[in-house]
């Protein structure tokens, strides 16, 4: 089983901060999905990268895939209250299965 | 915007009785997954199905759980007895099922459970 390991594993900020989210694994992963959880409902799908290097932009969010896809990184610029909830990175491996780190909890103050 | 479905969304029980969970993933997913996770922790694979076949089912306490997907769309869930320690967000989710690992799942809302 390939782990992944994210950090922080907490982390509050101000309002207009900004903050980054790490997910690491020593194994390489087909695929790397964000998610971001409000306390009650189930995980939301932020983003999926597959290319080793990809960035992607959503919004103030900016998703980067490790060139040798087993590192992603989440970095929100000027962050809100809105964005305030457990970060949830996810490999995917082979035959349809999912590795999930065990979260960063963010928390954002006005 | 289809969606995952999943009830109930919330569920008290009291310890040693039988509890059942249903989920109805997105039309056309053949993959649906169910996922245990403890507050603030990342979820934990209970069971994978591939259309009404189970695929990885290591991680379930098949002592008192059960999973079927009998028509391989949706699905139900069950604990008998429940204990204690159960307590948590059980969560639902699907995919394409293209496989090679470039999938993405899609999550329901949950069923958090409260044994008493």
């Amino acid at each position: 089983t390939q782990l992944l390991e994210q950090s922080p594993q907490f982390l509050s900020i101000q309002e207009g901060e900004n903050l980054t989210v790490y997910c690491n694994s020593s194994s390489v992963f087909s695929s790397l999905q964000w998610y971001r959880q409000e306390p009650g409902e189930g995980p939301v799908l932020l983003v999926t990268v597959v290319t080793g290097g990809e960035v992607k932009k959503l919004k103030r969010l900016t998703f980067q895939f490790g060139d040798a896809r087993k590192d992603s990184s989440l970095h929100i610029t000027a962050a809100q209250p809105g964005d305030t909830g457990l970060y949830l990175c996810a490999g995917g491996e082979s035959w349809g299965k999912f590795q999930f780190g065990a979260g960063t909890q963010v928390v954002v103050t006005p | 915007e289809a969606e995952v479905a999943q009830s109930p969304r919330y569920k008290i029980t009291e310890k040693s009785q039988a509890v059942a969970f249903w989920c109805d993933p997105i039309s056309g997913h053949a993959t649906l997954y169910w996922y245990r996770q403890i507050l603030g922790q990342g979820p934990e694979l209970l069971v994978q199905f591939q259309d009404e076949s189970v695929v990885d089912d290591s991680q379930l306490p098949k002592d008192r759980f059960s999973a079927e997907r009998l028509k391989g769309v949706d699905s139900t869930l069950k604990i008998q007895p429940a204990e204690l320690g159960d307590s948590a967000m059980y969560l639902c989710a699907s995919s394409l099922g293209a496989g090679g690992g470039t999938d993405t799942q899609y999550f329901g809302p949950g069923t958090r459970l409260t044994v008493l």
